[in-house]
């Protein structure tokens, strides 16, 4: 079945990077872009940005562009995105989902959050 | 890109029928029909209720429907259950080739 597994929870201090990888199963990795969106606490839902898995292209919200870095291992179906120059307000869930060909298509899978604290 | 509006509570006896309004603008939701809407229960990850402004993915109760007038989509559940007592939120595609969701709704069954 489709899958995206997360790695863990992470403790960053401000100023720092933090780095989060989505890794996916169940079909065909390179045809399908891959979403980050986060949720701080008590808060919605907030689209940072996507990757096209075949070609390596990626889309992000102006809010993020100069901060946030989007990857892929295609030898290893995992994404990765990595948030630069952290604070406190990017203390969060972060989540990758699954989209479609498209960037315009919806996000049929998720993965099952990471949280991020950050705190010195 | 600022969120797209969404009331922040909508409340419904079960069996009732309510309506959770996203509002947007030319440029995202009144541009094109890629609006979708996501349910999220506590501690939960999302899920996919309806894309493509009214399809419905395949397992999704056909009690939840989807429309969109101009820059205003809009998201129905019908005959309300318990089960249906989550946040929603909608999502659109935008003319700058990114996407936005909206400001999220509570849904309470009384």
């Amino acid at each position: 079945q489709v899958q995206l597994v997360q790695s863990g929870a992470e403790v960053k201090k401000p100023g720092a990077s933090v780095k989060v990888s989505c890794k996916a199963s169940g079909y065909t990795f390179t045809g399908f872009y891959i979403h980050w969106v986060r949720q701080a606490p008590g808060q919605g839902l907030e689209w940072m940005g996507c990757i096209n898995p075949y070609s390596g292209g990626t889309n992000f919200a102006q809010k993020f562009q100069g901060r946030v870095t989007m990857t892929r291992d295609t030898s290893i179906t995992t994404a990765y995105m990595e948030l630069s120059s952290l604070t406190s307000d990017d203390a969060a869930v972060y989540s990758c989902a699954r989209g479609g060909d498209f960037v315009r298509s919806a996000f049929d899978t998720w993965g099952q959050g990471t949280m991020i604290t950050v705190s010195s | 890109q600022s969120a797209l509006t969404q009331p922040a509570s909508v409340s419904g006896s079960p069996g009732q029928s309510i309506t959770i309004s996203c509002t947007g603008t030319s440029s995202d939701v009144g541009a094109y029909n890629y609006v979708s809407w996501y349910q999220q229960h506590p501690g939960k990850a999302p899920k996919l209720m309806i894309y493509d402004v009214s399809d419905r993915p395949s397992g999704v109760s056909n009690r939840f429907s989807g429309s969109k007038s101009g820059n205003t989509a809009s998201l129905t559940i019908s005959g309300l259950q318990a089960e249906d007592e989550a946040d929603y939120y909608c999502n659109s595609y935008t003319s700058t080739s990114t996407r936005v969701f909206g400001s999220g709704t509570k849904v309470t069954v009384l």
